[in-house]
């Protein structure tokens, strides 16, 4: 069975201290890996998608990598605003597979 | 930025009512999804589609219905309310071909 795992379930950073948020899955072949964030409230906003071990996206401050087994979203010098939850999801390579698989979620939260 | 609507926002109603939940998209995606999302929990997928008259059931049983008889538009429908339908319900749409999928801003449901 497909699953993602994400850790730890909720993080407190100050502003401008850089960590990573870990996504563990577990898929019969990866189509691809998504990164998402949700403000409270609100509907998932896509940040990246990354389809292959070794790869990598940036955005502002964020940077999303995948090996085989996890993908890692990078947050560098965080401010205030990046609070919010962030999601991983998978989608497995099974022919016509329509299905996001989601983790529950990283809560961060920066303080000023 | 992505061009999906849902209407009401928020819903506060009583058991045995029968309701809709709007979701529009002005991006000409193919392929809709509806999930439901409990406070800290994972997104399931509980209806898609492939496209105009097609809909089917995602991973987690439920008690509602989908159409599509526009692209543009993916109603859920409820027949009959009851507390245990209380969540948010969230919309997505993507392009076939592309992995990602663009979601709504939801509509947080509460049956009294």
């Amino acid at each position: 069975e497909d699953q993602v795992t994400q850790s730890p379930e909720a993080l407190r950073l100050q502003e401008g201290e850089s960590s990573s948020l870990n996504c563990s899955y577990t898929v019969s072949g990866l189509r691809g890996l998504f990164w998402y964030r949700q403000d409270p409230g609100k509907g998932p906003e896509f940040l990246f998608t990354l389809y292959s071990a070794g790869e990598e996206k940036e955005k502002e401050r964020l940077k999303a990598t995948l090996t085989k087994k996890e993908s890692f979203l990078h947050i560098t010098a965080p401010k205030p605003e990046d609070s919010a939850t962030y999601l991983c999801a998978v989608q497995a390579l099974q022919g016509g597979s329509e299905k996001l698989v989601f983790g529950k979620g990283t809560k961060l939260t920066v303080n000023p | 930025e992505a061009d999906i609507y849902q209407t009401p926002r928020y819903l506060v109603i009583g058991t045995g009512k029968k309701i809709t939940l709007e979701c529009s998209q002005t991006m000409g995606h193919d392929k809709m999804y509806w999930y439901q999302q409990d406070p800290g929990m994972e997104l399931h997928l509980i209806h898609y589609s492939y496209g105009v008259n097609s809909t089917e059931k995602g991973d987690l049983s439920s008690e509602s219905t989908v159409s599509r008889i526009r692209t543009e538009h993916f109603p859920l429908t409820l027949e009959s309310a009851r507390p245990s339908h209380t969540s948010q319900y969230l919309c997505a749409s993507r392009l076939a071909g592309s992995g990602e999928q663009f979601f709504g801003p939801g509509t947080r449901l509460t049956v009294l």
